[in-house]
């Protein structure tokens, strides 16, 4: 079925350090992407989407590229911050016939000052 | 609007005990899901609403679990004869039909721990 697998956590990194959390999907059809962030005490909000193949989407710092070739939509920051510490989701829209979104395990991340 | 909300943030219940959560959804949003996230987990699909309708259920939603959204506003999801397995935090988000961009917006979430 419909799945999206992503990177297990923790990852731990210094501030200013290179991020990217892997993610793939299961290629039925063309979905879009999101990555949405957790922070902590807080609800899942969305942080970036990309809605077809080859675009890419940013918000904050935070890159991903929707790659049909590969099925996958790695989340990339040149620069970490501390403020960036929080749980990241992987997830997928729903396939003709469904209306769920289908969320990754979450990458927790961890940035040190 | 201040965004989704969701009541009661914690509950801790005794096991076959009944439970009921509430989700109000951002007031112009007529697309309304039940999602379920354990520990270390992704959020899982429980159940959407589309407007008043229940259009879908996931398999994870047995029959002790019901949701309604009577009026196409605010939603209930009730958990009938509590199991320890039902310990976790219940989302709930919402979406516009019109102009909708695939955007879910969340609730914080209501934590269930069944003793």
């Amino acid at each position: 079925g419909d799945s999206v697998t992503q990177m297990e956590g923790p990852v731990t990194l210094s501030e200013e350090a290179f991020l990217t959390i892997n993610c793939t999907y299961t290629a039925t059809g063309y979905p879009s992407l999101f990555w949405y962030v957790q922070y902590p005490g807080e609800g899942l909000q969305l942080l970036l989407k990309a809605t077809k193949a080859d675009d890419k989407g940013s918000n904050k710092g935070f890159e991903a590229t929707y790659r049909k070739e590969t099925t996958s939509f790695h989340l990339e920051k040149g620069s970490v911050q501390v403020s960036d510490s929080a749980v990241y989701f992987c997830a997928r829209e729903s396939t003709s016939g469904t209306y769920k979104y289908i969320f990754g395990t979450g990458t927790r991340l961890k940035v040190l000052a | 609007d201040t965004g989704v909300s969701q009541n009661p943030r914690h509950k801790i219940t005794k096991r076959g005990q009944n439970v009921t959560f509430r989700c109000d959804p951002i007031s112009e949003h007529n697309r309304l899901y039940w999602y379920r996230q354990t520990l270390g987990q992704g959020p899982e699909f429980l159940t959407y609403f589309q407007n008043e309708a229940q259009l879908e259920k996931s398999r994870l939603l047995s029959d002790r679990f019901s949701a309604e959204r009577p009026k196409g506003s605010f939603s209930t999801l009730e958990i009938q004869r509590t199991e320890q397995g039902d310990s976790a935090m219940y989302l709930c988000a919402s979406s516009p039909g019109v102009g909708n961009t695939g955007e879910l917006f969340f609730g914080e979430g209501s934590r269930l721990t069944v003793l």
